[in-house]
């Protein structure tokens, strides 16, 4: 059951430019989380932002939520090569099982 | 820093053997689970673990099973492999309450002959 979809599928951006990645998803959440995945490694926790925040900052990393419109986004600012990899977000509805549901993620690369 | 333990990073086997993924993590973390992930599907829930011996079924259960014989190594079990289990699988923990993140191992890529 796939409730997080990010746009863009695919982003190629230059270095040092912004990347703004979003996440929609259906049904109420406790908490929306990104993470970032390099080729054929695991994923890698970034950001969780609370279903009560709207705004969350980590180094260059940004993300909104707007619970309203069941929306998130993710910006990385003044990008660097490394920051290619795959990003993707996920939902929790609540629950100490912590089940999330992620999305099919955002393909970023950035070229030197 | 939390570590998840993947037994293999590639594996190779055939159509109709039993294969085991080892998960093993350092953190206490009662929570457990394992993912596969295709392209174009995203990952999908096969099985989580919220304590020893205990299991619940995900969203993609078939042809699986997990055994959670100790807190810090869960297991997937493909009971007879078939091609279209071929994919990479994540293992990943979390802490049980709200508002906690998972940590992923760095997944098993298996390729079923």
């Amino acid at each position: 059951s796939q409730q997080g979809e990010e746009d863009p599928q695919a982003l190629s951006i230059q270095e040092g430019e912004n990347a703004t990645m979003n996440c929609s998803y259906k049904t109420s959440i406790n908490n929306l989380q990104w993470y970032r995945q390099n080729s054929g490694r695991g994923l890698v926790h970034l950001i969780l932002i609370r279903s009560n925040e709207r705004e969350k900052h980590s180094g260059r990393l940004r993300v909104t939520l707007d619970t309203s419109k069941k929306s998130s986004s993710l910006l990385i600012t003044a990008s660097r090569a490394a920051d290619t990899a795959s990003y993707f977000c996920a939902t929790d509805a609540g629950g100490s099982q912590g089940n999330l549901i992620f999305g099919k993620g955002t393909k970023l690369s950035v070229k030197p | 820093d939390v570590k998840v333990t993947q037994s293999s990073r590639y594996l190779v086997k055939r159509t109709g053997e039993k294969v085991f993924l080892e998960c093993v993590q350092d953190m206490d973390h009662e929570n457990m689970f394992w993912y596969r992930q295709d392209p174009g599907l995203g990952l999908r829930l096969i099985y989580f673990s919220y304590d020893v011996k205990m299991k619940e079924k995900g969203d993609i259960p078939e042809g699986y099973s997990v055994s959670r014989e100790k807190k810090e190594r869960f297991s997937l079990i493909l009971e007879s492999a078939s091609t279209n289990q071929t994919s990479m699988y994540l293992c990943a923990i979390r802490r049980p309450g709200g508002n906690q993140p998972q940590h992923f191992g760095d997944g098993t890529r298996l390729s079923i002959l």
